[in-house]
């Protein structure tokens, strides 16, 4: 995993709770990224980040928001929690152009 | 839980075979590219990058070959193993200085004994 943490590994909320995962990485990276995983929808770019505080959007970012405040972290909020949120949630890194992302071990979040 | 193979385009193969997984994209511009291998519950790892300036590149029994004209690119696996069974993902950064990272629905390997 190239020293990317996620944490939690799992979680069960409920339906209009906010819930924030962690991403944390240790190799000093660039480039972070959020994404979704469902079955038959490969991996989905929710957010990413290019430096602290140089975030946009992915493919699927309503209802999620990001924060990077310092290199080693990138946070992914839910502010409210639906069903159609549940999912597996990998973080990534990279640490330049042209090389390749590190991912994280995945977060299984189920909205009950 | 639901597996995130269901509904991916599979290939099964037999042991000993070799496996060739294919992979669109989109950006003509697009001057890298990546191959991801997925096991059952675990995390995207890297096994292969090209660049737009090479049209084959081999790594240990693994080779990725680019075509730029039809923009296409394909993996193949050499006398697949049992090992090998798991989703494969060809990615494709975007340009520019944001380095946005997008990734194919994946390929379902299936490796029989």
């Amino acid at each position: 995993d190239a020293g990317i943490t996620q944490s939690p590994r799992h979680k069960v909320t409920e339906t209009g709770t906010p819930v924030t995962l962690r991403c944390h990485q240790t190799e000093n990276h660039r480039y972070m990224y959020w994404y979704r995983q469902d079955p038959g929808h490969g991996l989905r770019l929710i957010h990413y980040s290019y430096g602290v505080k140089d975030t946009d959007k992915g493919e699927v970012s309503d209802g999620y928001s990001v924060s990077r405040s310092k290199t080693e972290d990138f946070l992914l909020t839910l502010e409210s929690a639906t069903s159609s949120q549940t999912s597996v949630y990998f973080c990534a890194a990279a640490g330049r152009q042209n090389t390749e992302a590190f991912f994280g071990q995945g977060t299984r979040l189920t909205v009950v | 839980g639901e597996s995130v193979g269901l509904h991916l385009p599979t290939l099964s193969v037999q042991e000993g075979d070799n496996s060739i997984i294919n992979c669109a994209y989109s950006n003509s511009a697009s001057d890298y590219f990546i191959w991801y291998k997925q096991e059952s519950g675990k995390g995207p790892q890297f096994i292969i990058d090209i660049r737009s300036n090479m049209d084959k590149r081999q790594g240990q029994r693994v080779t990725v070959l680019l075509n730029k004209t039809v923009k296409h690119l394909s993996l193949q696996i050499a006398a697949t193993q049992p090992g090998d069974s798991a989703v494969y993902f060809c990615a494709e950064p975007a340009g520019g200085s944001n380095y946005k990272l997008t990734f194919g629905k994946g390929t379902l390997l299936t490796v029989n004994p």
